[in-house]
């Protein structure tokens, strides 16, 4: 089975420039989470979604951060306009909690630079 | 206070070598567990989840204390490749609250 499926892998853009991550979350899995990581903060959690509808965004940085889940097979983390401390590994990853507690399942990631 | 607290470590061990992580929870309604282990530049990979009663697989044990409110992950018998981070995740619900990781390097 295919797992999460990120991209792009590597992204470098400028600042100022808008950045759009993309996400498949495995089929059947009817949670998604996006996640940040850095050597400073760790992983955090920025979103999650439940059938498609954002549950909880409280951690999303400020308003230049959206993400959006218009079906149950892409999400998108949109990032407008970007800064250099945007700069991190931004990782998807998605669950099945219609079947009990069951773990997530992470992408490969999107290793993103801001100049 | 956070939701989830482990030691960063490191933990540098010889190869052979037995080793085990805490990781203490604050949130008494939490209802599964979970131990994930991460190498350098990689995402995240589910090691092994946690139950009450405690579980092995291989050389790895999980164990649960509900009362105490942690979880335990015992590595015997370590190998090079067994250096890595571990997290430890605790799921009140439908979230998911990740520890900040215990990086272990296990020497030659």
């Amino acid at each position: 089975d295919a797992g999460v499926i990120q991209s792009p892998r590597h992204e470098v853009t400028e600042m100022g420039q808008e950045v759009t991550l993309r996400c498949k979350p495995i089929s059947g899995h009817d949670y998604l989470f996006w996640y940040r990581q850095t050597m400073m903060r760790g992983l955090e959690l920025l979103i999650y979604f439940n059938n498609n509808v954002p549950i909880d965004d409280s951690g999303m940085p400020e308003d230049r951060f959206s993400a959006k889940m218009p079906n149950a097979s892409f999400s998108t983390l949109k990032i407008q306009p970007s800064e250099p401390r945007d700069s991190a590994v931004y990782f998807c990853a998605s669950t099945d909690r219609g079947r009990g507690n069951q773990p997530q399942h992470f992408g490969d990631g999107t290793r993103l630079s801001i100049l | 206070r956070k939701e989830v607290e482990q030691d960063p470590g490191p933990f540098n061990v010889p190869e052979g070598a037995t080793v085990a992580f805490n990781c203490t929870y604050s949130n008494s309604a939490s209802q599964s567990f979970f131990w994930y282990r991460q190498d350098c530049r990689k995402e995240p990979k589910l090691l092994m989840s946690v139950y009450s009663s405690g579980n092995e697989d291989g050389r790895f044990t999980a164990q649960l204390n509900r009362a105490s409110q942690y979880i335990s992950l015992l590595i015997r018998d370590s190998k090079l490749s067994d250096s890595a981070t571990y997290l430890c995740v605790v799921s009140p619900l439908n979230k998911f609250y990740f520890g900040s990781g215990t990086k272990l390097n296990v020497k030659p």
